[in-house]
């Protein structure tokens, strides 16, 4: 069974760094494209970033490039997001999410339940 | 102007259709896009319904009752879920997802309710 499991999520002032973590069972996240996508209280769904199956290729959203770095830990079967230089407009709940194919080209499956990030003073 | 624009709201009663439209910007071709759909419940996380770019190129999620149906309005851009026989259970957001030039988009989503 398909398991994502975030953590990380905190309330953190405006400049300030968090690093979330997502942790998967069920499958190899070495093997699969992964994404990270947010969801600000009470609004829509933003992507945030992307890594490709079978390499370590990654995409951001332009609203988060160079501030957040996503990676992967494949002894662990865990998926990161290191969030730098956070701002108000950060604050969301961040999902980690599966991808339906190996590569990112086959959009997004499983998702997790999310993280609350607060980004606010 | 957003790549992906979905009405606000849609009201049914139980039992009827319901089509929602994710309406694609001028510039792309609904043709050339595989369209995804996903459903969130409040306090859930969004779940994946369907994959759609032709008849070939379709995807239901595991789980996914069959009155969920996916396809396309050419003539105005647009990519369509279709819920058949509505149900109570299907209150919820619907988000429709693609590719566009660099970036993942979502749509605004469209809030069902089941009268």
């Amino acid at each position: 069974e398909v398991q994502l499991l975030e953590s990380g999520g905190n309330l953190v002032q405006p400049g300030g760094s968090l690093r979330l973590s997502c942790a998967a069972s069920g499958f190899s996240i070495s093997v699969y494209a992964m994404t990270w996508v947010r969801q600000p209280p009470g609004k829509g769904l933003e992507w945030v970033s992307d890594i490709n199956g079978g390499d370590d290729s990654t995409n951001y959203a332009e609203s988060v490039r160079g501030r957040f770095t996503m990676s992967r830990d494949t002894s662990k079967n865990t998926l990161d997001l290191q969030m730098n230089s956070l701002r108000a407009e950060d604050t969301a709940v961040y999902y980690c999410v599966k991808g339906l194919d190996f590569g990112r080209w086959g959009g997004w499956g499983y998702w997790g339940r999310g993280t609350l990030v607060t980004v606010a003073s | 102007q957003a790549a992906l624009t979905q009405p606000s709201s849609l009201s049914a009663p139980p039992g009827a259709s319901a089509s929602l439209t994710c309406t694609l910007r001028s510039g792309i071709s609904v043709a050339s896009y595989r369209i995804y759909w996903y459903q969130q419940k409040p306090g859930s996380p969004p779940l994946f319904l369907l994959r759609y770019k032709s008849d070939s190129d379709y995807l239901k999620g595991s789980g996914v009752p069959s009155r969920f149906s996916a396809s396309k309005d050419y003539s105005a851009n647009a990519g369509i879920l279709l819920i058949s026989g509505l149900q109570s259970e299907d209150e919820a957001d619907y988000y429709c997802m693609t590719w566009d030039t660099s970036a993942w988009v979502f749509g605004g989503g469209t809030k069902v309710t089941v009268l």
